[in-house]
């Protein structure tokens, strides 16, 4: 079985330019999380879709950042205009059972740098 | 509101040595509690959880961690580190019925031959 995906591994873009990251979950799952790590801080929850719904989108930074899921399947994060506090590490996570605190499957993260 | 304390960032230890990592975490009730480890390049993989039941809980590669409820801890052993151990571990609760995981700040786990 596939795990998370995460795509690209590594973005740089320059302040003011618009980044989109994506993620595929494991599939079947119904439950896609997005966090962030800042460096040196710990992760951070941003957003939890249940099948293609926001059931939770309190971790949102601010109005800059947009995730959707289109379908239910994979989901993209689009930071547009990135700022320099931005760069971190965006992790993917993904879960089977909506209605359910089960574990969650991370994958190996987007490192943004916005430069 | 919930947290998680990790309190050692980096902590190193020769390879056969015993290992402990401390995580404190700040809930009401019992939480969820997780261990997560990211090697270099990969993804946070799980290395154990804890939802009830026996607080001595067995994980993957040896790891082992026990909940204590009058510390409100839950700290990570291993009784021998091997040097793939090297890597970042990661603490995080949940609320039982919230999807929402809190971790800590990571530890860093250095292994010297």
């Amino acid at each position: 079985e596939a795990g998370v995906t995460q795509f690209p591994s590594h973005s740089v873009i320059e302040k003011g330019q618009t980044v989109t990251l994506r993620c595929d979950p494991i599939s079947g799952h119904d439950n896609l999380y997005w966090y962030r790590r800042v460096m040196g801080k710990e992760i951070k929850f941003l957003l939890h879709f249940v099948k293609e719904s926001k059931q939770d989108e309190s971790g949102m930074p601010n109005n800059r950042f947009l995730a959707e899921r289109t379908g239910g399947t994979y989901s993209t994060l689009k930071v547009q205009p990135a700022e320099l506090e931005d760069s971190g590490v965006y992790f993917c996570a993904s879960s089977p059972i909506a209605g359910s605190t089960d574990t969650q499957y991370f994958g190996p993260g987007t490192r943004l740098t916005v430069l | 509101a919930q947290s998680v304390t990790q309190p050692d960032i980096h902590i190193t230890v020769s390879e056969g040595a015993s290992l402990e990592l401390r995580c404190n975490y700040s809930y009401g009730a019992t939480p969820y509690l997780f261990w997560y480890v990211q090697s270099p390049g990969q993804g946070l993989q799980l290395l154990l959880k804890y939802f009830s039941g026996d607080t001595l809980v067995q994980g993957i590669k040896g790891f082992e961690a026990e909940f204590k409820r009058s510390q409100s801890s839950f700290n990570l052993r291993k009784p021998s580190v091997h040097w793939s151990d090297a890597a970042e571990y990661f603490c995080a609760v949940a609320s039982p019925g919230t999807y929402k995981y809190i971790f800590g700040t990571g530890t860093r786990l250095k292994v010297l031959a």
